[in-house]
């Protein structure tokens, strides 16, 4: 089945660590999207990529680093200098020409102890 | 600057009972109109898609309508599986690279 999958689905973190979020689509599509989401607002946009090798800071960059060294893998690493981690992450892909819905994965819960 | 807001932010409706959500939109360029479900401790899923005013799109109890400021999400005879929050996103930019999200609406459907 064609799909995107996120893990861990939950995760824990303390303060001054580093961690990174999975993300793989073996959608073949060329954009994902990385997003925060906290109750009751819109999914904030964090970091795109539209192909490998590339990507572009959303609203919310700062305090996150991703990497696309793979068209089916796009990672997310939350590290020390994102100063209130705790949300929703959601990963997206989309492919290009006329089919411009994003797809989402199921989410990776971040906690902060 | 594109901004996108639901209404209402809630809404209980009986089992059967129809209404209809609200999504405005202020954006240069739109490219495009999404709305998702989303259940609780999930990922958003796709619903329909959108392009130009006027256009209307079905899936079971849910309709779809687009104008050039807003668009309607019609529930008709909701069933308590229908509860859910609803997204509405647009799609904007030179290069459609821009996606806004609004807020959702929490719809619960009682029995």
């Amino acid at each position: 089945d064609g799909g995107i999958t996120q893990s861990p689905k939950y995760l824990f973190r303390k303060e001054g660590q580093n961690v990174t979020l999975s993300c793989e689509q073996n959608l073949n599509h060329d954009a994902m999207y990385w997003y925060r989401q906290d109750p009751g607002q819109g999914l904030r946009l964090i970091y795109y990529s539209q192909i490998v090798n590339d990507f572009q800071k959303g609203d919310i960059a700062e305090g996150y680093s991703v990497s696309r060294e793979k068209k089916e893998s796009f990672p997310l690493t939350v590290t020390s200098a994102q100063k209130n981690p705790t949300a929703f992450y959601l990963c997206a892909s989309r492919g290009t020409g006329n089919y411009n819905e994003q797809f989402f994965g199921p989410g990776t819960r971040l906690t902060v102890l | 600057e594109d901004q996108v807001t639901q209404s209402p932010e809630a809404l209980r409706l009986q089992e059967g009972e129809s209404s209809s959500l609200n999504c405005s939109y202020t954006v240069s360029g739109l490219r495009g109109l999404f709305w998702y479900r989303q259940d609780p401790g999930k990922g958003p899923e796709f619903l329909f898609t959108l392009y130009s005013a006027g256009e209307e799109k079905e899936k079971e109890r849910l309709k779809a309508t687009l104008t050039k400021k807003e668009s309607f999400l019609h529930i008709t005879a909701p069933k308590p599986e229908d509860s859910a929050t609803y997204l509405c996103a647009v799609q904007a930019g030179n290069y459609g690279q821009n996606f806004v999200f609004g807020p959702g609406t929490r719809l619960s459907v009682l029995p």
